[in-house]
């Protein structure tokens, strides 16, 4: 079984670095065929990509964020991370992290979602 | 980007009811198209994929249809635990995008 689970501060202030990281079991990251992904929700609202990394380190960032964003995968700890700086309290949002298969480009996993809020 | 529109954004229903959601992409997307549905306080959980394909474990009663610019969700027969909020989602470029998603209320 698949299981994904987000770690990490879930308070960060304003202007710092905010940290994420997604622990994966039940499957090898390099197993390849799927891109491991960071998605967001502020609350009340819509869902956000973020964006993905393949096992490779291969990435794509959503343009809104991609001048902030990075996205790192370590296969030996069956890990991927989120870093997002210079962060504002808009930023405030749920992170999943979540398993992109590359066929068809859907999310079949996700972690339970971490609440990450923004202030000083 | 690509945007998508639900409609409706929400919905009230019956037991046993069938209802249907509507979502519209911005631009032709092919079948790369797909549904979620989100309990609240729980992450989205997969129901449909490639526009028309049922995510394994889910009830049959969820179907989904449609391509290039237009789709639909369909739930036959409501049960009580389907009156919750349903997101669709492209995948056909990035930035992959979500509907604003529908919440359906019981009648």
């Amino acid at each position: 079984q698949v299981q994904l689970q987000e770690s990490g501060p879930g308070l960060v202030k304003p202007s710092q670095t905010l940290s994420l990281t997604c622990t994966v079991s039940g499957v090898s990251m390099s197993s390849g065929g799927d891109y491991w992904t960071w998605i967001r929700q502020h609350p009340g609202k819509g869902l956000e990509w973020i964006g993905s990394s393949y096992y490779t380190g291969s990435t794509f960032y959503s343009p809104s964020l991609k001048s902030r964003v990075s996205i790192s995968v370590d296969t030996s700890q069956n890990q991927f991370s989120l870093k997002l700086s210079s962060v504002i309290a808009a930023d405030t949002a749920v992170y999943y992290c979540a398993r992109g298969r590359a066929a068809a480009g859907n999310f079949d996993y996700w972690g339970q979602g971490t609440l990450v809020t923004v202030s000083s | 980007d690509i945007q998508m529109t639900q409609s409706p954004s929400s919905l009230s229903a019956s037991l046993g009811d069938r209802v249907t959601i509507t979502c519209r992409a911005s631009q032709g997307i092919n079948t790369y198209l797909n549904w979620y549905q989100q309990r609240p306080g729980k992450a989205p959980q997969l129901l449909i994929y490639a526009a028309s394909s049922l995510q394994s474990g889910v009830p049959s009663r969820f179907s989904g249809s449609g391509s290039g610019t237009q789709f639909t969700l369909t739930i036959n027969s409501l049960q009580p635990e389907d009156f919750v909020t349903y997101f669709c989602q492209q995948s056909y470029s990035t930035p992959y995008t979500f509907g604003q998603g529908t919440k359906l209320e019981i009648k």
